[in-house]
């Protein structure tokens, strides 16, 4: 399995607060992606990656912000999450023929 | 731009029953076409790609894909299910980033 971890795997949080998920790699892969998986939409790319410090929004990246000060670490913040944040979030690294996935983080916004 | 349609949302099968799992996208340019399996509770794994050669791919466990460049489909097939193929089948393709279907939920009645 690619090594990736994503952290935290499941929370609940309050409606306004802020959230920051993790997601961290072995493989040294220079991509890196975040997803949210819902009902009926399948996968929906939030914000991605291309190397440390650079990165772009995605079709839903409204409310979502991101960061890759590293290359093993890709970061995404719910500045002020709400209930429509409610979701399963996948971080995904590629080379560019082929994406691994990470666990998923099942985050619960009520 | 790049896009996935995945036309049908739930796919239900008797077990040992062949199975189709339809798949067209849209893409300007040359892509690289995947099917990922997703079980519950987990990420998705790559079920089997096609980067270019032979339109037709194999995976493992008996699925294959033919890649119809004509008709833009790349169309998961099994001719025998078991109930362990019950699982999340998402599509997707790779220009410049994945693009994913909305999936299509097979479940493999005994």
């Amino acid at each position: 399995d690619a090594g990736i971890t994503q952290s935290p795997r499941h929370k609940v949080t309050e409606t306004g607060t802020p959230v920051t998920l993790r997601c961290h790699q072995t493989e040294n892969h220079r991509y890196m992606y975040w997803y949210r998986q819902d009902p009926g939409h399948g996968l929906r790319l939030i914000h991605y990656s291309y190397g440390v410090k650079d990165t772009d929004k995605g079709e839903v990246s409204d409310g979502y912000s991101v960061s890759r000060s590293k290359t093993e670490d890709f970061l995404l913040t719910l500045e002020s999450a709400t209930s429509s944040q409610t979701s399963v979030y996948f971080c995904a690294i590629s080379e560019q023929n082929e994406a691994f996935f990470g666990q998923g983080t099942r985050l619960t916004v009520v | 731009a790049q896009s996935v349609t995945q036309l049908d949302s739930q796919v239900p099968v008797f077990e040992e029953a062949p199975v189709e799992l339809r798949c067209n996208y849209s893409s300007s340019v040359s892509v690289y076409l995947f099917w990922y399996v997703q079980y519950p509770n987990q990420g998705l794994q790559l079920l089997l790609k096609y980067l270019s050669g032979s339109t037709l791919v194999e995976s493992i466990n008996g699925f294959e894909a033919e890649f119809n460049k004509s008709q833009t489909s790349f169309h998961l097939r099994k001719p025998s299910v078991h109930i362990s193929d019950t699982a999340e089948y998402f599509c997707a393709v790779y220009g410049n980033q994945f693009y994913f279907g909305t999936g299509t939920s097979l479940t493999v009645i005994p």
